[in-house]
This record gives C-alpha cells, sequence and structure tokens, in this order.
C-alpha cells in the first residue's frame, strides 16, 4: 500500500498570503495525484488531477505540481473561503487508492 | 449538471443489515467506475472500493474486503454499499465519488451504529 505523508499538519496565514502543501509518495505514483478541498460540514471537492490539471471551475490560483514521489498544492492570494482541510489522493497502485491525512488552512 | 445524490442518515444496531444508496445523473452512467470512501475523524478518507457499472465488476480494499458489498443498478443509474453485519467501528460518514480522480462526489450518508 502507498502511503501518502502530507505536511504541515496545519497552516496558518493571512489573506492575500501563498499556502505551500506538500504531498509525499512512499513509492512512485507518476503524475496519478489528486488534491481535494474540504469545507467544514461539506463533502470533498476535487481542485487537481494528473498532478497539476485543474478541474473545472477551479480558480486559477489554485496549482499543481511535482511527479514520481513529491507533489505540491500551492494556494497564491489567499482568500477567506480558502479555509479548508486539503488532501491528496493517489491512483496509480491499488488497491487499494489511498490518500493523505490532510492539511489544515486556517486564516489569521 | 453530473450529480451524485446519496440517500439519508442511518441509526442501527450492531449486527443489523443496511444497504446505502448513491444516485448518479447529468451522465452516461456505464461509462465511469463509481467509488466508497469512508470518513472519520480518527482515520481520515479510506478508499473501501468500487464498481464498473457497465458489468458489475468490483475492486474492493483488503481493508474491506469481506465486510462490505457494492453493487450497482443499471435501470436506476444507482450503485449501493451494503453491510449484512454492522460493527460499532462502521460508524462513519460515507461518500460515493465518481472515477479513478474522484469527481464529483455525492454528499455523503451519515452512519450511526450505536447499542
Amino acid at each position: 500500500e502507498i502511503v501518502l505523508t502530507q505536511s504541515p499538519a496545519t497552516l496558518s496565514l493571512s489573506p492575500g498570503e501563498t499556502a505551500t502543501l506538500s504531498c509525499r509518495a512512499s513509492q512512485s505514483v507518476s503524475n496519478n495525484l489528486a488534491w481535494y478541498q474540504q469545507k467544514p460540514g461539506q463533502a470533498p471537492r476535487l481542485l487537481i488531477y494528473g498532478a497539476y490539471i485543474r478541474a473545472t471551475g477551479i480558480p486559477a490560483r489554485f496549482s499543481g505540481s511535482g511527479s514520481g514521489t513529491e507533489f505540491t498544492l500551492t494556494i497564491s492570494s489567499l482568500q477567506s473561503e480558502d479555509l479548508a482541510v486539503y488532501y491528496c489522493q493517489q491512483y496509480n497502485n491499488w488497491p487499494p487508492w489511498t490518500f493523505g491525512q490532510g492539511t489544515k488552512v486556517e486564516i489569521k | 449538471e453530473v450529480q451524485l445524490v446519496q440517500s439519508g442518515p442511518e441509526v442501527k444496531k450492531p449486527g443489523e443489515s443496511l444497504m446505502i444508496s448513491c444516485k448518479a445523473s447529468g451522465y452516461s452512467f456505464t461509462s465511469y467506475w463509481i467509488n466508497w470512501v469512508r470518513q472519520t475523524p480518527g482515520k481520515g478518507l479510506e478508499w473501501m472500493g468500487r464498481i464498473n457499472p457497465r458489468d458489475s465488476q468490483t475492486n474492493y480494499s483488503p481493508s474491506f474486503q469481506g465486510h462490505v458489498t457494492i453493487s450497482a443498478d443499471r435501470s436506476v443509474n444507482t450503485v449501493y454499499l451494503q453491510w449484512s453485519g454492522l460493527r460499532a467501528s462502521d460508524t462513519a460518514m460515507y461518500f460515493c465519488a465518481r472515477h479513478n480522480w474522484f469527481d464529483p462526489w455525492g454528499q455523503g450518508t451519515l452512519v450511526t451504529v450505536s447499542p
């Protein structure tokens, strides 16, 4: 089973700043990595798939990068509505598909 | 609009059976796998398994194999998640989601198992 490790666990930033979230895989997942945003009380929402491809309707200030075992989600010009937990997920090796434990983004 | 709409919250006792549903609309139901994901405060998001609605082929996570059953009914564009003997540890929010990268997600079904 591929283990995804996200860091940091919590990120506290002010509006307008840039958030950098990391996801490290225990073995290569090629580009088969997705990022999700989960706001309080809601289902997760797809942000990025294929490591860097933005899903339909996702603002350009969300960007993904990386391949193999190291991935980054960058949120530029942070807004109050970005308060959420962000998860990475690999769909390269199964069973099972696996998720990271999440990074909570707090807005100061 | 592509949508997955799940059935409502459930409260059950240990040992009881349960089936929850996920109804798809807005796309060709047989064109994409549907997954089930469990969310708990302690273990985060866990992929449970998936089904291909075209031929009902299923894959399960080893952690859930034998404890749950995933099925589909093409006549009503609906996928199901079933337990034959619930445990207290099955208390969780359950989501369905389409494709390998999960998009969209259903709104979630809260299952509570308590004596």
